[in-house]
């Protein structure tokens, strides 16, 4: 079955450093999608970087980085130079086709960052 | 500028009470969903609409329900049959279906059963 696995529920980081939050996922499909969104205090869910499955290059977005490993079945979020406005929850998703698409979110880590 | 727009921001059910929360995008997307998150929770789907008047179950469709009439509506009913609906729900869209469409989600109404 399909899971994505976030095992940090909080992390703190000093502002301007770098922060690398982990995500392992479990798929048995070749073809899939990976993603990261941002949810700060005011609820919305905003889209961050997207990783497929058949990508050799890392993707990036501005500050942010997923380092795909797919051997390990892991797609962590690098952030760097983060700041204050970094402090949010972030969200781990994938999407698969089994019997139709489906996107699967992990519980999500609560990122703090320090000034 | 194109988003989705959900309404009320905060809605408070009565026990035994039908509401309706509202979910407007203007994206022209095909693609819409309903989520539904709780403390501690990864997001959890409940509905989703691939195309007008059509519209699949999710994960936990129980005790909700959904239309989608026009291209950019799709509200969600919390009907009573909902035993435990106070939680944070979101409403998304995707321009279609596939696996690297990330999703554009509106800003969420958090529902309180008083």
């Amino acid at each position: 079955a399909q899971k994505i696995t976030q095992t940090q529920p909080g992390m703190f980081v000093q502002e301007k450093e770098a922060v690398t939050l982990d995500c392992t996922y479990d798929t048995s499909d070749q073809s899939y999608g990976l993603f990261w969104y941002k949810q700060p205090s005011s609820g919305e869910m905003i889209f961050l970087i997207y990783q497929g499955s058949y990508d050799e290059q890392n993707a990036t977005e501005g500050r942010y980085s997923l380092n795909f490993q797919k051997a390990r079945k892991s797609a962590n979020l690098v952030i760097s130079a983060s700041q204050l406005g970094d402090s949010a929850m972030y969200f781990c998703a994938m999407s698969c086709y089994t019997g139709g698409f489906k996107t699967i979110f992990g519980a999500g880590t609560r990122l703090f960052v320090k000034a | 500028d194109g988003g989705i727009t959900q309404s009320p921001k905060y809605l408070f059910r009565k026990e035994g009470q039908n509401v309706t929360l509202s979910c407007e995008q203007n994206l022209n997307h095909d693609a819409m969903y309903w989520y539904r998150q709780d403390p501690g929770q990864g997001l959890r789907l409940i509905y989703y609409s691939q195309i007008v008047n059509d519209f699949q179950k999710g994960d936990i469709a129980e005790g909700y329900s959904v239309s989608r009439e026009k291209k950019e509506s799709f509200p969600l009913t919390v009907t009573s049959a909902q035993k435990n609906p106070t939680a944070f729900y979101l409403c998304a869209s995707t321009p279609g279906q596939g696996l690297n469409y990330g999703y554009t989600f509106g800003s969420g109404t958090r529902l309180t059963v008083v």
